[in-house]
């Protein structure tokens, strides 16, 4: 079974704050991908890699950064915290050429 | 107009009733469509590709008109597991990388 975890459920942030969201899958696959998910706007891309050191922007990148080192691993950055980046926010891995995508079970991010 | 966009519901539904939702999208270009389920509080997972000439995976159909610019999902028999929210998702134009996901038509099954 694909497994996507993510390091935290729930935090909980003051505004200013830098944030790191960690990502870890492990079933060897190419494409991992950054989505927050707000209600009544569904999940929007806010960065995606291919590869290794590979990044592209999503949608919606502002106030965020990304960092792949390794393969298992998708790092997503907000360099300073702000209160509209309170959300849910979703991590994927994909492998190359196949359709699905597998979801990590979420981070809650609250920025006071 | 947005990408990609779901009457969001609720529906609320007895048991053993059937289902429909539709999904319009705007990009004439997009080629691989998909329903998502999210249950609550968990994350989303693959339901099923929407082909061209439609498909059926139990006793749930997925339909695509490309003249119209929208898929449907139907469900027959509704069970209480049915209960979620169906996340319609679309490729960005012709990039099979990117999609765009909609924002959900949450479905509640009653007894």
């Amino acid at each position: 079974d694909v497994k996507v975890t993510q390091s935290s459920r729930y935090l909980v942030k003051r505004t200013g704050e830098k944030v790191f969201l960690e990502c870890v899958q492990d079933m060897d696959h190419e494409n991992m991908f950054w989505y927050r998910q707000d209600p009544g706007l569904g999940l929007r891309l806010i960065y995606f890699s291919y590869d290794v050191k590979m990044k592209e922007k999503g949608d919606i990148p502002e106030g965020y950064s990304v960092s792949r080192e390794k393969k298992e691993r998708f790092s997503l950055i907000l360099e300073s915290a702000s209160t509209n980046q309170t959300s849910m926010y979703l991590c994927a891995s994909r492998l190359t050429g196949k359709i699905e995508q597998f979801f990590g079970p979420g981070t809650r991010l609250t920025v006071l | 107009r947005k990408e990609v966009e779901q009457d969001p519901g609720p529906f609320n539904v007895p048991e053993g009733a059937t289902v429909a939702f539709n999904c319009t999208y705007s990009n004439s270009a997009s080629q691989s469509f998909f329903w998502y389920r999210q249950d609550c509080r968990k994350e989303p997972k693959l339901l099923m590709s929407v082909y061209s000439s439609g498909n059926e995976d139990g006793r749930f159909t997925a339909q695509l008109n490309r003249a119209s610019q929208y898929i449907s999902l139907l469900i027959r028999d509704s069970k209480l597991s049915d209960s979620a929210t169906y996340l319609c998702v679309v490729n960005k134009g012709t990039s099979y990388d990117k999609v765009i996901f909609g924002p959900g038509t949450s479905l509640s099954v009653i007894p």
